[in-house]
């Protein structure tokens, strides 16, 4: 069955700290990529998506995620977080009618 | 615009209750869905309808019926509530297939089944 995995389920950062979150599927046609974030309180937003393409996306808020078709992986990345990125990460996979999500990574950022 | 309306936005229920949560969304979205959100499992889709008329399963279909008789609406059924029905749900739109084009989520309901 289709999957989508995220690695690290909490992550404690200070800020100005460099993040990276791991995200793998296991769907071997076409895929379309998404990040979402929940930011406490509220519901899901997105971040970034990839379709095709350049496999390093950009996406909002200073965030940027590249697709490694070899690797079946869509790792998100930022430079430099701040407090206020504190948040819970999704990876999600577009299937034909349906996104299948990863089990989300929370992240913590400490000032 | 309202985008994607939710309600309730809370529910308490006992065992074997039914209920319907409500989802509509004005943007004529043909994609539509329900998630169920449970700490460290992520999202996990119910069900799903591309276009009025039509649904499907998605991973967790048991124990939730949905209908889509109009392209506004989508509501989720829990014929006989039990407690491992308690989640936060969401319902989300999206245009074309929702696999191409982002998800509009709607705020949620938090649901809990004694």
């Amino acid at each position: 069955a289709q999957s989508v995995s995220q690695h690290n389920h909490h992550v404690i950062l200070s800020e100005a700290a460099s993040l990276e979150l791991g995200c793998n599927y296991s769907y071997g046609g076409t895929v379309n990529l998404f990040w979402y974030v929940q930011y406490p309180g509220q519901h899901l937003q997105l971040l970034l998506k990839y379709f095709s393409g350049d496999p390093l996306v950009k996406g909002i808020k200073g965030f940027e995620a590249e697709f490694i078709k070899s690797k079946f992986s869509f790792n998100l990345r930022k430079p430099s977080v701040q407090w206020s990125d504190t948040a819970e990460y999704f990876c999600a996979v577009g299937l034909t009618g349906k996104l299948i999500f990863g089990q989300g990574t929370t992240l913590q950022v400490k000032p | 615009n309202a985008g994607v309306t939710q309600t309730p936005k809370f529910q308490v229920l006992k065992t074997g209750q039914s209920m319907t949560l409500q989802c509509a969304q004005d943007m004529n979205h043909e994609y539509m869905s329900w998630y169920r959100q449970d700490p460290g499992m992520g999202l996990r889709l119910i069900h799903y309808s591309v276009g009025a008329g039509i649904t499907d399963q998605g991973e967790v279909p048991n124990g939730y019926n949905v209908s889509r008789s109009t392209t506004e609406d989508f509501p989720l059924r829990l014929l006989s509530a039990a407690p491992s029905q308690t989640s936060v749900y969401f319902c989300a739109s999206s245009s074309v297939s929702g696999t191409r084009e982002k998800l509009f989520f709607g705020s949620g309901t938090q649901l809990s089944v004694l």
